[in-house]
């Protein structure tokens, strides 16, 4: 089974500036998907970015860029320029490729503060 | 495009009762997906459909819930009864996904219902 482990419970970053939020994962598989979800407060869970296991070049959206590590099964979030609407749960989430379940794994989560 | 509704957006009950929540997929989504939320952890899939059948239920606690996908369009989940550690926030996603090898399609939420039993 798949795993997927956030090792840190929560950071802070100060506005404009860069924080990096950590993902490691354990999987068998060659083919699968890596997402980073955030979760404000009382709202519902949306997709930051994601990332197609075969391909080599890491995904960028705007201001968030992540660092896949396939052999090390690392996938990590940079988010610059921060911003006070950037405060949120973030989530790693690992999907298979396979067909038969396309279920999300998800990690615990790591609470983003973003200080003024 | 409307997304994900779920309702009751909030519930407490009583330990032994019944609760039922309702979810509306994005329209032409044919999977649903059904998430538990326990405070300080992330979502744990409960049970995935694909149109009006059951893909995953694995780790549906199947002894106390219970979940439909009537005509492959809404679907409820039921605990019955509850207990103290179903507490908890119940997402529903919905997906384009098909059975398709490196067919990447997005999950979108709801916003949740959070339960709590006392």
């Amino acid at each position: 089974a798949q795993t997927v482990t956030q090792s840190q419970p929560e950071m802070s970053v100060q506005e404009a500036e860069t924080v990096t939020l950590s993902c490691t994962y354990d999987t068998s598989e060659s083919d699968y998907y890596l997402f980073w979800y955030k979760q404000p407060p009382s709202r519902q869970m949306i997709l930051v970015i994601r990332q197609e296991a075969y391909k080599q070049q890491n995904a960028t959206e705007n201001r968030f860029s992540v660092n896949f590590q396939k052999a090390a099964k690392s996938f990590s979030l940079k988010i610059s320029d921060s911003q006070l609407g950037d405060a949120a749960m973030y989530f790693c989430a690992y999907r298979s490729a396979q067909g038969g379940s396309e279920k999300l794994v998800f990690g615990k989560g790591t609470k983003l503060t973003v200080n003024p | 495009e409307a997304g994900v509704a779920q309702s009751p957006r909030y519930k407490i009950i009583e330990k032994r009762q019944s609760v039922a929540f309702w979810c509306n997929p994005i329209s032409g989504h044919a999977t649903l997906y059904w998430y538990q939320q326990i405070l300080g952890q992330g979502p744990k899939l409960l049970i995935q459909f694909q149109n009006n059948g059951v893909v995953d239920d694995s780790q549906l606690p199947k002894d106390r819930f219970s979940a439909e996908r009537l005509k492959g369009v809404d679907s409820t989940l039921k605990i019955q009864p509850a207990k103290l550690e179903d507490s908890a926030v119940y997402l529903c996603a919905s997906s384009l996904a098909v059975f398709q090898r490196n067919m990447n399609t997005e999950a979108f939420f709801g916003q949740g219902t959070r339960l709590t039993v006392v």
